[in-house]
């Protein structure tokens, strides 16, 4: 079973700020790695899949990389409503899927 | 519109059973895998299975494996999870969520069903 393992597990940042979030997999799955977002009291919202797609409405400071098991969210300049925690997802080859521990970025 | 609409809050007792709805609308309902995600409380989220609601097969997470059944009505558009066996540990909201842009993201999600499990 993949592992997936999220780096930092809190980033503490000021808005304007760049926002670097690690996502390391125990095994190589796929490259259909996703990045969500949520804040407290809602469902996870969609950032990027394919590991650098940005889904539908997703502001252009948003941007995913990395293949095999390294993958990396950045964003360019936090908002004040990108204080929240992220989370990535990664699907195996038996269609199974996985999500890391999250990472909160947090206000400095 | 692309909606999945959850059933509300139950609240139960540990050995029980739950089943929770999740109904579709806005997209052909057999055209997309249905998962369900569990979050218990201050936690991180656990994919806990999915349903092809085409041909109702299904694929599930080893940790639930034997304790959760999730099936698929296409007479109604709705997706169903099942978990038997209840304990305190189940406490949670529990998502669902589909796939329409890629097999692999999940970016439509219901609005979550919280389930309480307490004596």
């Amino acid at each position: 079973e993949i592992v997936l393992t999220q780096s930092p597990a809190t980033l503490s940042l000021s808005p304007g700020e760049r926002a670097t979030l690690s996502c390391r997999a125990s095994q190589s799955g796929s490259n259909y790695l996703a990045w969500y977002q949520q804040k407290p009291g809602q469902a996870p919202r969609l950032l990027i899949y394919d590991a650098s797609t940005r889904a539908t409405g997703i502001p252009a400071r948003f941007s995913g990389s990395g293949s095999g098991t390294d993958f990396t969210l950045t964003i360019s300049s936090l908002e004040p409503e990108d204080f929240a925690l992220y989370y990535c997802q990664l699907r195996s080859k038996r269609l199974t899927f996985t999500f890391g521990p999250g990472t909160k970025v947090e206000i400095k | 519109e692309v909606q999945l609409v959850q059933s509300e809050t139950e609240v139960t007792k540990p050995g029980a059973t739950v089943k929770i709805s999740c109904t579709v609308s806005g997209y052909t309902f057999t055209d997309y895998y249905l998962h369900w995600v569990q979050q218990s409380p201050g936690k991180g989220l656990e994919w806990m299975g999915l349903v092809d609601p085409e041909d109702g097969e299904t694929t599930y997470a080893e940790k639930f494996q034997g304790r959760v059944a999730i099936a698929a009505d296409t007479s109604t558009d709705t997706a169903y999870l099942e978990l038997r066996s209840l304990r305190s540990e189940d406490t949670a909201v529990y998502y669902c969520a589909t796939s329409t842009v890629s097999t692999d993201a999940f970016d439509i999600w219901g609005q979550g069903s919280l389930v309480t499990v307490s004596s």
